[in-house]
């Protein structure tokens, strides 16, 4: 298995809603990260664990909560989104750290926030 | 801090014709050095990547890049340009230990 898989592909929900994205993978690859892509613009990196262990947040607010159960799933927990959260929200795992092989990316989930 | 700079926010060349993606970095250390592939409503697809050793790299698709630390640059060819080519590719290089930062990426279109 070479893949990093996301769901929901598609997701709309109200500024009052809470929501989650998840993201798996099998290939025994130990940092993941999210990464936010909005229309026509670069991803920007959001969050690092490394070893299951939050290792970066780029000052992310806090309606963002990301969780690592273990070395397979990654989870961002959504809740009070604005609608300038509405973009694409891109998982992606590496060996160890993006040194190693560059990360493996997820086809993302579209979030649109109403 | 390290950065990319893609020069060309959209290039368009014939099928056929020979494909050239600029990018420029900025470092203070020897980089490490990223071309991505996006297509339409996917996630991204590592091409190639540069460490050390050979300047020369070879990719996925036919693709290629060398890096020219005199030039501070890291230029994404391929030889014959195929419909399928079409897509945003993105420069990226790792700053600090873990974090890849994307140059603004850009768009390749194919003309029949």
């Amino acid at each position: 298995d070479t893949e990093v898989t996301q769901t929901p592909k598609h997701l709309v929900m109200g500024m009052t809603n809470k929501k989650s994205l998840k993201c798996e993978q099998h290939m025994g690859h130990r940092a993941m990260y999210w990464y936010k892509q909005k229309a026509k613009k670069p991803p920007e990196l959001m969050f690092v664990y490394s070893y299951e262990k939050l290792s970066i947040n780029e000052s992310v607010p806090s309606r963002f909560s990301p969780e690592c159960p273990n070395s397979s799933l990654l989870n961002l927990h959504l809740h009070a989104l604005q609608p300038e959260d509405s973009a694409l929200y891109l998982c992606a795992s590496s060996v160890a750290g993006v040194l190693d092989l560059g990360n493996t990316f997820g086809s993302g989930t579209r979030l649109t926030v109403v | 801090a390290q950065s990319v700079t893609q020069l060309g926010s959209h290039v368009s060349v014939s099928e056929g014709a020979l494909v050239l993606l600029r990018c420029n970095y900025s470092s203070s250390v020897p980089p490490y050095l990223f071309w991505y592939v996006q297509y339409p409503n996917q996630g991204l697809q590592l091409l190639l990547k540069y460490t050390t050793g050979a300047t020369l790299v070879k990719g996925i698709n036919g693709f290629e890049a060398e890096f020219k630390k005199s030039e501070t640059s890291f230029h994404l060819t391929k030889p014959s340009a195929h419909m399928s080519d079409a897509a945003e590719y993105f420069c990226a290089v790792i700053q600090g230990a873990q974090k890849l930062v994307f140059g603004q990426g850009t768009r390749l279109t194919i003309n029949p």
